[in-house]
């Protein structure tokens, strides 16, 4: 069955950096897109940006260009989000979901990683 | 990209029709047919329950749909009942490879 298995919560200080993970099984890794979604504590659903491993490359949503960094690991089907210069406002689940190719929904999600940025 | 507009909150009782909207712009809704409606429980991921305006996946009930007219679009659920009580939020695809997600409706079942 396809899963996306995420890595455990972080607590970060400002302006340090996380790297959170995302681990696909039970479909071919390269025939789908990999979205990442972000939610704050009792807020709604933001988008952060997608990678295209058959293509090899990504795209970050103007708000977090510069700070987020994607990047994949085809052997080990694994996803990451860098994401810099934290901030307060960061704090939040960070989620990742997969997108079957030019359908512009997100079918799987994963489980969620709590990132809380506090000093 | 600013946030499709949802309502922040839409009752009804068991059994009867809610419909929740979702209003966006002629850079999104309006120029493609590319929305989605997430369902989320408390605590959980968001569960996806109609692609494509009005597709409903395998395995969800034939009591969502969805529609659309201009910039807006539409969740229906039918014959309301306990389970559906979740937080819902549209999304579209929008210009340049982006995605934008309403702001969310809470749905209570009284």
């Amino acid at each position: 069955q396809v899963q996306l298995v995420q890595s455990g919560a972080e607590v970060e200080k400002p302006g340090a950096s996380v790297k959170v993970s995302c681990k696909a099984s039970g479909y071919t890794f390269t025939s789908y897109y990999i979205h990442w979604v972000r939610q704050a504590p009792g807020q709604g659903l933001e988008y952060v940006g997608v990678i295209y491993p058959s293509a090899g490359t990504s795209f970050t949503a103007q708000k977090f260009r510069g700070r987020v960094t994607l990047t994949w690991d085809t052997h080990t089907s694994t996803v990451y989000m860098e994401l810099s210069s934290l901030r307060s406002d960061d704090t939040a689940v960070y989620y990742c979901a997969r997108e079957q190719p030019h359908t512009c929904n997100f079918d799987y999600w994963g489980q969620g990683t709590l990132v809380t940025v506090s000093s | 990209q600013s946030a499709l507009t949802q309502p922040a909150s839409v009752s009804g009782s068991p059994g009867q029709s809610i419909t929740i909207s979702c209003t966006g712009t002629s850079s999104d809704i309006g120029n493609y047919n590319y929305v989605s409606w997430y369902q989320q429980h408390p605590g959980k991921a968001p569960k996806l329950i109609i692609s494509d305006v009005t597709s409903r996946p395998s395995g969800v009930s034939s009591r969502f749909s969805g529609s659309k007219s201009g910039n807006t679009a539409s969740l229906t659920i039918s014959g309301l009942q306990a389970e559906d009580e979740a937080d819902y939020y549209c999304s579209s695809y929008a210009t340049n490879n982006d995605y934008v997600f309403g702001t969310g409706t809470k749905v209570t079942v009284l």
